[in-house]
């Protein structure tokens, strides 16, 4: 069974800030995957990463995915109060998704 | 843009009785899953679907759980006789091919079990 374990599970920063979100399995996936979810609404995929040690960047939100591909790391810069949500990884392991336990996130103006 | 879509958005029962969740999804899609979030938990795997067959399942869907793609449009959960820990969020996703990772959600279905 995989796991993946989310860090930190709750997060409030101020708007301006950095900050970074973890995501970690002591599996290897095929890919991994960051989804925002609102309340009351499915979740909508943000960004795969697929080849270890993949970099990608979208407007000030980067993604990382380990070079063992069992871990991966959000960093957003400049937090604004848009960014507040919930964020789950997942790893795709054949057809299966595994969901992350969530990191709440709340920018403060 | 397509999406997938999910009837009834709020569905309540009483324990024992089926229920029966209705999902569209995008449309030349080949697979398609459902996954359920339990208030507080984390989204949670119940079934991938292709080619009109059950392809993977978790230990979650057990008997009581069934799917179904009735018309090659149609994409359904029944739950046989729910349960109270039957109460939960349950999305629908489709993927187009193998060749891609992107599942498109549903908005879910929040079902309620008294």
């Amino acid at each position: 069974t995989q796991l993946l374990e989310q860090s930190p599970q709750f997060l409030s920063i101020q708007e301006g800030e950095n900050l970074t979100v973890y995501c970690n399995s002591s599996s290897v996936f095929s890919s991994l995957q960051w989804y925002r979810q609102e309340p009351g609404e499915g979740p909508v995929l943000l960004v795969t990463v697929v080849t270890g040690g993949e970099v990608k960047k979208l407007k000030r939100l980067t993604f990382q995915f380990g070079d063992a591909r069992k871990d991966s790391s959000l960093h957003i810069t400049a937090a604004q109060p848009g960014d507040t949500g919930l964020y789950l990884c997942a790893g795709r392991y054949n057809e299966k998704l595994t969901f992350g336990t969530g990191t709440r996130l709340t920018i403060i103006p | 843009e397509p999406e997938v879509t999910q009837t009834p958005s709020h569905q309540v029962t009483q324990m024992g009785q089926e229920v029966i969740l209705r999902c569209v999804p995008i449309s030349n899609h080949l697979y398609f899953y459902w996954y359920r979030q339990i208030l507080g938990q984390k989204v949670e795997f119940l079934v991938s679907f292709y080619n009109n067959e059950i392809s993977e399942k978790s230990e979650i869907f057990d008997d009581q759980f069934s799917v179904e793609r009735p018309d090659g449009s149609n994409f359904t959960l029944k739950i046989r006789s729910t349960k109270l820990e039957d109460s939960a969020m349950y999305f629908c996703a489709s993927l187009p091919g193998l060749y891609t990772d992107t599942q498109y959600f549903g908005p879910g279905t929040r079902l309620t079990v008294l």
